[in-house]
């Protein structure tokens, strides 16, 4: 089965710094990966994933996330952190199951706070 | 398109009552999924259904849960009865499995069962 481990619960930092959030995965054969934000009472919404080929992606809002199969990982990161990037992210790796739709597992999630 | 559309958006209930959760999923897409969300187990799928026929329903909790889809653009989840430890926010997806399943995501509905 697969699982999706993010290390950190929380973590703080200035508006304007660099931003890397953890993601490491285990799965028994090519993953597809995703990255999620929940802002405050609601919903997810997708910001990147990785499906096949180049293993740099880049999503919406300005953030990227490289998979590294040796290292069972996929980090999300963004140069430049905004205020309104506070949010909870959360990583999920898609196994094929029945037909073309995935069963997602999520990690816990890593709640980002910025500060002014 | 208006996106995942989930009712009620708060719902507030005492211990032994029926809840039911609607969700209407993206046009066009095949696939519907639930999900809840705790603080202690993060976000669990409960169970999914591929052009309205459940797929999977091992992460239904037990048998007080129960999940339908009677037509392409509607879902409902019930809890009969409710308990406390019910309460969370249920969300519901949806995806055309084709693309690669990219689940969009409703907005939930927080449910407190007192």
């Amino acid at each position: 089965a697969q699982s999706v481990t993010q290390p950190d619960i929380h973590i703080t930092v200035s508006e304007g710094a660099s931003l890397e959030l953890r993601c490491n995965y285990s799965y028994g054969a090519t993953p597809y990966l995703f990255w999620y934000v929940q802002s405050p009472g609601q919903g997810l919404q997708l910001l990147l994933k990785y499906f096949s080929g180049d293993t740099l992606v880049q999503g919406i809002k300005g953030f990227e996330a490289e998979f590294k199969r040796s290292q069972s990982s996929f980090n999300l990161r963004k140069p430049s952190v905004h205020w309104s990037d506070a949010a909870e992210y959360f990583c999920a790796v898609g196994a094929l199951t029945t037909g073309t739709a995935s069963k997602l597992t999520f990690g816990t999630g890593t709640r980002l706070q910025v500060t002014l | 398109d208006a996106g995942v559309i989930q009712s009620p958006r708060h719902e507030v209930t005492e211990m032994g009552q029926e809840v039911t959760l609607r969700c209407k999923p993206i046009s066009g897409h095949d696939y519907l999924f639930w999900y809840r969300q705790t603080m202690m187990r993060g976000l669990e799928l409960l169970i999914y259904f591929n052009n309205n026929v459940p797929i999977d329903d091992s992460g239904m909790p037990e048998d007080r849960f129960s999940a339908k889809m009677p037509n392409a653009s509607f879902s409902t989840l019930k809890i009969q009865p409710s308990e406390p430890r019910d309460s969370a926010v249920y969300f519901c997806a949806s995806s055309l499995g084709r693309y690669k399943n990219i689940q969009y995501f409703g907005a939930g509905t927080r449910l407190s069962v007192l």
